[in-house]
């Protein structure tokens, strides 16, 4: 099992470009999460899915839009990047929501 | 609303040293507990949790964790630190709210250890 992976790494946009990142799960895990991080902030929900077909928004949704594409995907857009949005991304997955999640390697994103 | 405090964003031992590293949730029902650990450049990897069975709870790499209803704490010890628990340290509750359950995390601590 790869657990849960994401694409791409690494990645540099300019200032109003977009650009979408990937997550996906092995598990078989029914909630996905979309989280960013900061220096000093911990970890913040963007956006989540308890199962699939729903979205609900988290702590900072804004600037953001996603996709529960199947039960094994879960997509983050960022649509017209702004330097704020400059961070680490991380995706997440749980079997039950109470459960412990697990999580992907992220995704370092910076805009200029 | 749930909220985590980790006391010290910086800790620093020695190696052979205890680890303590604190953690406050305010609920007002036992949360689920988790405490993560990140390694430079890498995902969080879950340490240990509890989940209303043993107060004491055992993880991986020779820590543990002691759920204290009464002083809504889950601080983690490790009774003697190695050059490799260097990494830094998120504690985080999951709380249902609304319609969902929610995790929460600290800010995290930052482990240093020392030679």
């Amino acid at each position: 099992n790869a657990g849960v992976t994401q694409t791409p790494k690494f990645q540099v946009l300019k200032t109003g470009q977009s650009m979408t990142l990937q997550c996906a799960q092995d598990m078989n895990h029914n909630s996905m999460y979309w989280y960013r991080q900061d220096p000093g902030m911990g970890l913040r929900l963007i956006y989540y899915s308890a199962s699939e077909g729903t979205t609900d928004k988290g702590e900072v949704p804004n600037g953001y839009n996603v996709s529960r594409l199947n039960k094994r995907e879960f997509s983050l857009r960022l649509e017209s990047a702004a330097p704020s949005q400059t961070s680490v991304y991380f995706c997440a997955s749980t079997l039950k929501a109470y459960n412990e999640q697990f999580f992907g390697p992220g995704t370092r994103l910076t805009v200029l | 609303a749930q909220s985590v405090t980790q006391l010290g964003s910086h800790v620093s031992v020695s190696e052979g040293a205890l680890v303590l590293l604190r953690c406050n949730y305010s609920s007002s029902v036992p949360p689920y507990l988790f405490w993560y650990v990140q390694y430079p450049n890498q995902g969080l990897q879950l340490l240990l949790k509890y989940t209303s069975a043993a107060t004491l709870v055992k993880g991986i790499n020779g820590f543990e964790a002691e759920f204290k209803k009464s002083e809504t704490s889950f601080h983690l010890t490790k009774p003697s630190a190695h050059m490799s628990d260097a990494a830094e340290y998120f504690c985080a509750v999951s709380e249902y709210r609304g319609s969902n359950y929610k995790l929460t995390f600290g800010k995290g601590t930052l482990l240093t250890v020392n030679p």
